[in-house]
């Protein structure tokens, strides 16, 4: 079945520090792909997506690459800071799908 | 615009005992979305409703049931409540056009006791 794996955590940097949070899927056709941020007591909230192999999602600094043949789409940022602590979900969706498939998550803590 | 509010915040039931989550979708949107995510977890797929039709289920079992109103709004109802129960329940909304965007509400947090 389908299904999202994501690098355990947590995470812990310095500020200006650069992230990688690694995710790779298995799924058959070509599922869109997301990365989701959760901030405490809050709902998720879309940071980026890719629909296609080879797009490139941003936002906010964030970058992922849809990589098919690694199944991948690693979350990457080149200097994050204290605001960036949160959970980051990576996601797959498939088309005539109703739902997003989750991985477990990965919790981010940058310090000062 | 709005977006998609949940209620309520936080609730403690009795195992055995029932409950009712509500969800109010974003403005515009007519398909809503409820996910578990249990401690430590990554959401998990609970039911879809659309157009006031249930629109795709996973793997929760009958006791897990739902309702969209013609506002589409919708509630979750949770019968015969157990312990693993517990977790923050998400609502999510989109447009008919879907185009890749969920909206999630700030949800739910169950506590089974």
């Amino acid at each position: 079945g389908d299904s999202v794996t994501q690098m355990e955590g947590p995470v812990t940097l310095s500020e200006e520090a650069f992230l990688t949070i690694n995710c790779t899927y298995t799924a058959t056709g070509y599922p869109s792909l997301f990365w989701y941020v959760q901030y405490p007591g809050e709902g998720l909230q879309l940071l980026l997506k890719a629909t296609k192999a080879d797009d490139k999602g941003s936002n906010k600094g964030f970058e992922a690459t849809y990589r098919k043949e690694t199944t991948s789409f690693h979350l990457e940022k080149g200097s994050v800071q204290v605001s960036d602590s949160a959970v980051y979900f990576c996601a797959l969706f498939k088309t005539g799908a109703n739902n997003l498939f989750f991985g477990t998550g990965t919790r981010l803590t940058v310090i000062p | 615009e709005t977006g998609v509010t949940q209620s309520p915040t936080h609730l403690i039931k009795t195992r055995g005992q029932q409950v009712t989550l509500r969800c109010s979708s974003q403005s515009g949107h007519n398909t809503v979305s409820w996910y578990q995510q249990a401690l430590g977890q990554g959401p998990q797929f609970i039911f879809q409703y659309y157009r006031e039709e249930e629109n795709g289920r996973g793997n929760f079992p009958p006791r897990f049931s739902g309702l969209q109103f013609p506002n589409y709004s919708s509630e979750l109802n949770v019968n015969a409540l157990e312990l693993d129960d517990s977790a923050l329940y998400l609502c999510a909304s989109s447009d008919p056009g879907w185009n890749y965007g969920y909206t999630f509400g700030s949800g739910t947090r169950l506590t089974v006791v």
